[in-house]
């Protein structure tokens, strides 16, 4: 699986934007670009995903560099709910699906009331 | 609420005992991966089933063995426990192979004493 970089912390006020970077130079043509993200002490859940195109639903925006090395999630208005752990994951969008979330270290959010 | 229920949500046992997770996937949901969380390797894939058949396999120990249900629910068996066993198992499960997403339990948190 390509590798993701991403910062280890970042720290946000309450009711502002939140652009969250993620790194991924090694991307191949078939692998969409997936985010997730773990409040405390509960499991991992879906942000969102894409391919090229940027991406909106009604928890975050992802943009897609035109080279597809890089991505960044955005959070249009930080609550102190968005406080957590947010992964991005390159998966394989070929074959069977088989392939399973390869998970970094992700950045920690804090939000700041 | 994911829809995934995991059970129990925690457990603590001895050195060389043997454990069992239980976990209930999303109704109609035919895959189910489980995963493994601790503080020094962060999460990891251990192993994935769908709809009955083992599909990949990542870093689970010999000591450890899953099997899916007919009614798609999963366990998770843990033997022969190590100190470093220790970790939050989370149970995640998705529509089919190649869903997009995942769906995740609110985990198993195993202290080994």
């Amino acid at each position: 699986d390509a590798k993701t970089t991403q910062p280890n912390s970042m720290e946000s006020n309450e009711e502002e934007p939140v652009h969250l970077p993620c790194n991924h130079s090694t991307i191949s043509g078939t692998d969409y670009i997936h985010w997730y993200r773990q409040l405390p002490s509960q499991g991992p859940e879906y942000v969102i995903h894409g391919l090229t195109s940027n991406v909106n639903n009604r928890m975050a925006s992802l943009a897609i560099a035109e080279d597809r090395k890089s991505s960044t999630l955005i959070l249009h208005r930080a609550t102190l709910r968005d406080a957590a752990v947010y992964y991005c994951i390159l998966r394989d969008g070929l074959g069977s699906g088989n392939t399973p979330l390869v998970f970094g270290k992700g950045t920690r959010l804090s939000v700041i009331a | 609420d994911s829809g995934v229920t995991q059970t129990p949500k925690h457990l603590i046992t001895a050195t060389g005992q043997r454990v069992t997770l239980r976990c209930s996937p999303r109704s109609g949901d035919l895959s189910v991966y489980w995963y493994q969380q601790s503080l020094d390797q962060g999460l990891q894939f251990l192993i994935q089933y769908y709809n009955g058949e083992e599909r990949a396999k990542g870093n689970i120990l010999e000591r450890f063995s899953a099997q899916q249900f007919p009614d798609l629910h999963s366990e998770l068996n843990l033997s022969s426990l190590e100190l470093g066993d220790s970790a939050l198992y989370f149970c995640a499960s998705s529509v089919e192979l190649a869903a997009d997403t995942q769906y995740f339990g609110p985990g198993t948190r195993l202290t080994v004493l």
